[in-house]
């Protein structure tokens, strides 16, 4: 049975601060991983998706890697500010549309 | 686009009542998806369709618990009778043909059972 992890459950920074957050899971065999964010009292917003072939994806200030065969995946936030202040969680792909999903990094970036 | 819509906001309502959530996925997409998100268990998955029919009901937790989608724009999920248990944040998502894994998320509905 797949199960993810994440870590940190929560973090707080001061603005301006690189950070990394971390995401593992037990079955290596997925089709892919996906990084949310959920904003208080939302839904949930996907932000990068990397595909198992994939080592690593880029959006903007964000980026995504991959290492299917030990488990693990890491978002990295660069120059972080305050409106990236929410919950990020990692979902995987083992089948089709089933998504499993960590139990979310709470991150405060402080002004 | 609106995205997807979901209904009521928020519920209250009393240990033993019907309870009917409902959804209105993005227009055009095929697959939906009912997630139910609390403190202690994270969000769980508790059934999908895919062009109107149920694909994997695993992850609905027991009889009282309940979900159709009679056409492309709309889903319910219903809890007869409710339990205190069953306070939680349920999520709606859609997503578009042949691409299952990127979903939109609806903003939920908070349901507190008393």
């Amino acid at each position: 049975k797949q199960e993810v992890t994440q870590i940190p459950a929560a973090l707080s920074v001061p603005e301006g601060e690189n950070l990394v957050l971390n995401c593992s899971f037990t079955d290596s065999a997925i089709y892919n991983l996906q990084w949310f964010r959920q904003d208080p009292g939302k839904g949930l917003t996907s932000l990068l998706l990397i595909q198992s072939s994939q080592r690593e994806q880029t959006s903007g200030r964000l980026n995504a890697s991959l290492d299917k065969s030990s488990g693990r995946s890491t978002l990295y936030i660069a120059a972080s500010q305050p409106g990236d202040s929410a919950t990020y969680l990692c979902a995987v792909n083992n089948q089709g549309g089933k998504l499993i999903f960590g139990q979310g990094t709470e991150l405060s970036v402080k002004p | 686009d609106a995205g997807v819509i979901q209904s009521p906001r928020h519920e209250v309502t009393e240990m033993g009542q019907e309870v009917t959530l409902r959804c209105k996925p993005i227009s055009g997409h095929n697959s939906l998806f009912w997630y139910r998100q609390t403190m202690m268990r994270g969000l769980e998955l508790l059934i999908y369709f895919n062009n109107n029919v149920p694909i994997d009901d695993s992850g609905m937790p027991e009889d009282r618990f309940s979900a159709k989608m009679p056409n492309a724009s709309f889903s319910t999920l219903k809890i007869q009778p409710s339990e205190p248990r069953d306070s939680a944040v349920y999520f709606c998502a859609s997503s578009p043909p042949r691409d299952e894994e990127t979903q939109y998320f609806g903003p939920g509905t908070r349901l507190l059972v008393l």
